[in-house]
């Protein structure tokens, strides 16, 4: 099993849509996790920061934790075109070098 | 807004050449990371560096890596004999104190092509 799975996509939405993005993970030794943004040949931009379980939100983001399940959400009101890009989902332990990235989900938002 | 700047943004290079990968982390910032991310697969961490020495590294990381601060600005990744497999986006990241993530800040990557 990976040790972070997430669905690729493509996923593409019409503006204004609620986006859900998800993650499923393996190792329960996990307690810090984040949401990037990554936009076509550019570096990995952060958007959320949560650490254990609970929901954190910051404008039109919102994330989810929940270690129970060993599942993580990144929710999008109000989707914008600008929007569009590559989502990545993150976690780290107790280490605080190592963060292991999901493979990313690419979604487009449709004018 | 203070940013992490990576050169080159692209470089070609034959099999079995040394490769040198620069970066200036942001100037506050004592943490040093470098991952990489082959086209289409997920970023992958490579090494992480602070006080002059290696923190932590994966097992990618093997001994034909080696990182270097050669200056108080320029963070180095040197390939010494690159492959074929080498050829993908590194990034460079950097933070102001150890983080698992919350505050880890990305350049724009330098692409590897190895011929």
């Amino acid at each position: 099993q990976k040790e972070v799975e997430q669905d690729p996509g493509p996923l593409s939405v019409p503006e204004g849509a609620i986006v859900s993005l998800n993650c499923t993970y393996s190792n329960s030794a996990f307690q810090y996790f984040m949401w990037y943004r990554q936009y076509s040949r550019k570096g990995p931009e952060l958007l959320m920061y949560t650490y254990s379980s609970g929901n954190k939100e910051d404008g039109r983001f919102t994330a989810q934790v929940d270690k129970s399940s060993k599942y993580i959400s990144l929710f999008i009101r109000d989707s914008q075109p600008s929007d569009s890009a590559t989502y990545l989902c993150a976690m780290s332990g107790s280490s605080a070098s190592k963060i292991i990235f999901g493979s990313g989900t690419r979604l487009s938002i449709r004018p | 807004e203070p940013e992490v700047t990576q050169t080159p943004s692209h470089q070609v290079t034959q099999m079995g050449q040394e490769v040198i990968l620069r970066c200036v982390p942001i100037s506050n910032h004592l943490y040093f990371y470098w991952y990489r991310q082959i086209l289409g697969q997920k970023v992958e961490f490579l090494v992480s560096f602070y006080n002059n020495e290696i923190s932590e590294k994966s097992e990618i990381f093997d001994d034909q890596f080696s990182v270097e601060r050669p200056d108080g600005s320029n963070f180095t990744l040197k390939i010494r004999s690159t492959k074929l497999e080498d050829s993908a986006m590194y990034f460079c990241a950097s933070s102001e104190r150890r983080t698992s993530g919350g505050e880890l800040f990305f350049g724009e990557g330098s692409r590897l092509t190895v011929l």
